[in-house]
């Protein structure tokens, strides 16, 4: 079956860390998306990337860092310079039409302490 | 930039009833797409209704409706019959329609249903 995997579900690092999360589809979508997920926040967008070895900053984009390398993957680096690491981190997918809806993965807990 | 404003952090309604959710946004943009997402305690994003802006018939799904007020920048989402199984997190969101831009989201409402 077609999806965006996650992994870890629950991630745990100590402050001063850098941490990366992983994601992968196999959907043949074109852009990926990372969002992060705070209570009473949404979803704020961090980086995405329209096609391989491109990418752009989102909202809030300190502190974070990521790669295109191939077009399956998407991988995040939480890296220490982010005041507040703990959150729960959302991939996305698309294709490349606006029309088109996001596909989310089922999340990253990460808790920084 | 656009912004998505859901007024209603919290909503709950009695099994079998009906509920409106609220969404307006902030666009100069005449072309573009509005979603609402639903997230349940798992935390999956699960897509439930999809609206364009250049129709002017709401998009329906089932149960799901969507009141889609162009010139007013309204995008309420209704429930009908509601079920135990509709009990998440609804979260309205915008994508203009060049650019292959980003989905901007609201800050989403909490709604219960009660049995």
């Amino acid at each position: 079956d077609g999806g965006i995997t996650q992994s870890p579900k629950y991630l745990f690092r100590k402050e001063g860390q850098n941490v990366t999360l992983s994601c992968e589809q196999n959907l043949n979508h074109d852009a990926m998306y990372w969002y992060r997920q705070d209570p009473g926040q949404g979803l704020r967008l961090i980086y995405y990337s329209q096609i391989v070895n491109d990418f752009q900053k989102g909202d809030i984009a300190e502190g974070y860092s990521v790669s295109r390398e191939k077009k399956e993957s998407f991988p995040l680096t939480v890296t220490s310079a982010q005041k507040n690491p703990t959150a729960f981190y959302l991939c996305a997918s698309s294709p490349r039409q606006e029309s088109s809806p996001l596909h989310f993965g089922n999340g990253t807990r990460l808790t920084v302490t | 930039a656009q912004t998505v404003t859901q007024s209603q952090p919290e909503m709950s309604v009695q099994e079998a009833e009906t509920v409106t959710l609220s969404c307006t946004y902030d666009t100069s943009e005449s072309d573009y797409y509005l979603f609402w997402y639903k997230q349940p305690p798992s935390r999956q994003m699960i897509l439930v209704i999809r609206q364009e802006a250049y129709k002017q018939q709401n998009a329906t799904e089932n149960r799901f409706s969507v009141n889609f007020q162009k010139a007013a920048k309204s995008f309420s989402l209704k429930i009908s019959d509601s079920q135990l199984g509709d009990a998440a997190m609804y979260f309205c969101a915008y994508r203009p329609d060049f650019g292959n831009e980003k989905l901007t989201f609201g800050t989403g409402t909490r709604l219960t249903i009660i049995p």
